[in-house]
């Protein structure tokens, strides 16, 4: 069975600097997708970002971007100049990617504040 | 252009009755999993419905049972309350093909059980 754990119940970040939650999974897969979902105090789940774990090269989506350790099993997520936006819930996933598998596993999720 | 959309949004019931859940897929997808979010916890898998049959089930007993309809929206129902049935219950949509796809998630319908 796949676990996902997120060592950071709550962190906080002035707002405009940057700020990084860790996540680490543990699986004997090989072939699998992770992700950083956000949900914010509206609820409403969304996707931050994506890597494909067989890509070496770390996903990057504007203020977001991931440093993917495959070997140690670590997924973290660096937020650069931090708004008040992204203040949220943000919870690490993984999927596995063969054929048959369509459950999405997810950490307890890590409380972010970005302070004014 | 909608995107998820559940209903209820809240709703209240007591030890041993029976609740029904429903989503609306955003336009263009077909397949709705459903997951059961605890408070202060992530969200856990209970099935993904494609082409009307359950394609995969999570790790919960079969007092949680679900239907998907010829257009795509699907309800999620629970028999035989518990307390610890109390969480808030997510539908997430995805067009197929899915594999490590986005996930397009409602807002939930938050179940209490007293």
């Amino acid at each position: 069975a796949q676990t996902v754990t997120q060592s950071q119940p709550e962190m906080s970040v002035q707002e405009a600097e940057t700020v990084t939650l860790s996540c680490t999974y543990d699986t004997s897969e090989n072939n699998y997708y992770l992700f950083w979902y956000k949900q914010p105090p509206s609820r409403q789940m969304i996707l931050v970002i994506r890597q494909e774990a067989y890509k070496q090269q770390n996903a990057t989506e504007n203020r977001f971007s991931v440093n993917f350790q495959k070997a140690a099993k670590s997924f973290s997520l660096k937020i650069s100049d931090s708004q008040l936006g992204d203040t949220a819930m943000y919870f690490c996933a993984f999927l596995i990617s063969g054929a048959g598998s369509y459950q999405l596993t997810f950490g307890k999720g890590t409380k972010l504040s970005v302070i004014p | 252009d909608a995107g998820v959309t559940q209903s209820p949004t809240h709703l209240i019931k007591t030890r041993g009755q029976q609740v029904t859940l429903r989503c609306s897929p955003k336009s263009g997808h077909d397949t709705v999993s459903w997951y059961q979010q605890a408070l202060g916890q992530g969200p856990q898998f209970i099935f993904q419905y494609y082409e009307e049959e359950e394609r995969q089930r999570g790790n919960f007993p079969d007092r949680f049972s679900g239907h998907q309809f010829p257009n795509y929206s699907s309800e999620l129902n629970v028999n035989a309350l518990l307390l610890g049935d109390s969480a808030l219950y997510l539908c997430a949509s995805s067009p197929v093909p899915q594999r490590g796809g986005e996930l397009f998630f409602g807002e939930g319908s938050r179940l209490t059980v007293l």
